[in-house]
């Protein structure tokens, strides 16, 4: 099983709503990540989750909170977004963190496609 | 700054024709891996180059490895409809235990039937 599920597939929120967004995967893999993309352009880092600590921030603004409960489940806290955070947010997971290698491979969930009215 | 550079930008060909897509930097890779996205789902690896110079096929795909692995480029012979989607090269960043992956500037192919 290859597979990195997500939830919701599609959100519309409110600036002042908050809400959620899950990652699963049952791989046995110790690294997932977060990444988020506007149309036709290429996924951008957000967060690296390795053995469920946070090893990368790439200076995410603080209204988005990711959380790793456990090993093979991984979500983004949604607060106070702004419209210009409208995108696709892609999650996945690899065995490890060390792609110097070349032995490693990102497993990516469909994305949920967030809109924020 | 972009660290991986692709072109074309965007690719509107008819089936069955040929078309290659460069990935290039001014930084060394000890790695590069090559992505499909298409329409509505995540990305998918297609493969991973190590050699400088390495040569690697898939079906009618064909991937190179520049000899300095600085770029890359993935050829398609006889282009199907099935090969539209988002073209991502993705490499390496980062010493130490934790590295991630940068992706390239992406190339969108449309195969018209």
């Amino acid at each position: 099983d290859t597979e990195v599920t997500q939830t919701p597939k599609h959100l519309v929120m409110g600036m002042t709503n908050k809400k959620s967004l899950k990652c699963e995967q049952h791989m046995g893999h110790r690294a997932m990540y977060w990444y988020k993309q506007k149309a036709k352009k290429p996924p951008e880092l957000m967060f690296v989750y390795s053995y469920e600590k946070l090893s990368i921030n790439e200076s995410v603004p603080s209204r988005f909170s990711p959380e790793c409960p456990n090993s093979s489940l991984l979500n983004l806290h949604l607060h106070a977004l702004q419209p210009e955070d409208s995108a696709l947010y892609l999650c996945a997971s690899s065995q490890g963190v060390r792609f110097v290698t070349g032995r490693e491979t990102q497993y990516f969930g469909p994305g949920t496609r967030l809109l924020v009215l | 700054t972009q660290l991986l550079e692709q072109s074309p930008q965007f690719l509107s060909i008819q089936e069955g024709e040929n078309l290659t897509v460069y990935c290039n930097s001014s930084s060394v890779f000890s790695s590069l891996q090559w992505y499909r996205q298409e329409p509505g789902e995540g990305p998918v690896l297609l493969v991973t180059v190590v050699t400088g110079g390495e040569v690697k096929k898939l079906k009618r795909l064909t991937f190179q490895f520049g000899d300095a692995r600085k770029d890359s480029s993935l050829h398609i012979t006889a282009a199907q409809p099935g090969d539209t989607g988002l073209y991502l090269c993705a490499g390496p960043l980062g010493g130490g235990a934790t590295n991630k992956l940068i992706f390239g500037t992406g190339t969108l192919l449309a195969v018209q039937p």
